[in-house]
């Protein structure tokens, strides 16, 4: 398995702010994943993450508005940029650890008012 | 039409049931087929996987694949109330990591 933890697990925004979110692993990976989870929807894979390349974006999803950085195999950071109402939402990182085995992080709940 | 779909609930029995879960999908190349149980403010944790069909046995859960049938399904015998949790199925093609796509996850409320 992996430990991963995220900070804030929480937060509460004004709408036009950015919020950064930082994701931990406490093992070195290849490969991170930035997920969504709205309320009655699927979870939604924003980008993934890897170490030494610019992460690569879903569809729906840009880089000016959901910037990330992985500077290293344990650390990355997903900044919700210019937020609105509509990203109120749960937001995952997740891990690799085989072909078939992702791990989620707990979430950090974003409420844009 | 989703590629996975699957019915949000939410599902209440009582104690000791046996709970049936289960999704469809329309993506005839998806081979690997996930469980992942959430409980609520926390993040989803993988229960069980399944490559192709057939089926798979974890203590009290049964994972179940019908690629025939494009059907997925998870069986929790005897469920416990600490088996209250959101279910979602999720699915992959093979041949090196692809991307899993989820079902909307069901919502399972075991009652004392």
């Amino acid at each position: 398995s992996a430990v991963i933890s995220q900070k804030p697990s929480r937060d509460i925004c004004q709408r036009g702010t950015s919020l950064t979110i930082q994701c931990q692993v406490d093992s070195q990976v290849t490969m991170m994943f930035w997920y969504r989870q709205q309320p009655g929807q699927s979870l939604t894979l924003i980008a993934t993450a890897n170490q030494g390349s610019e992460a690569t974006y879903e569809s729906g999803f840009v880089i000016d508005k959901f910037p990330i950085s992985r500077p290293n195999l344990t650390f990355s950071t997903l900044t919700v940029s210019n937020m609105s109402p509509e990203d109120s939402s749960i937001y995952l990182c997740s891990v690799l650890r085989s072909e078939e085995t992702q791990y989620f992080g707990p979430g950090t709940r974003l409420l844009v008012l | 039409q989703k590629e996975v779909e699957q019915d949000p609930g939410p599902l209440s029995v009582p104690e000791g049931a046996i709970v049936s879960l289960n999704c469809t999908y329309s993506n005839s190349a998806f081979q690997y087929f996930m469980w992942y149980r959430q409980y609520s403010r926390k993040g989803p944790e993988l229960l069980m996987y399944t490559y192709s069909s057939g089926n798979k046995e974890d203590g009290r859960f049964t994972a179940q694949v019908d690629k025939s049938s494009k059907y997925i399904s998870l069986f929790i015998r005897d469920s416990q109330p600490s088996d209250s949790a959101t279910y979602l199925c999720a699915m992959m093609n093979s041949g090196g990591y692809q991307k899993v796509t989820f079902g909307i996850g069901t919502k399972l409320q075991v009652i004392p």
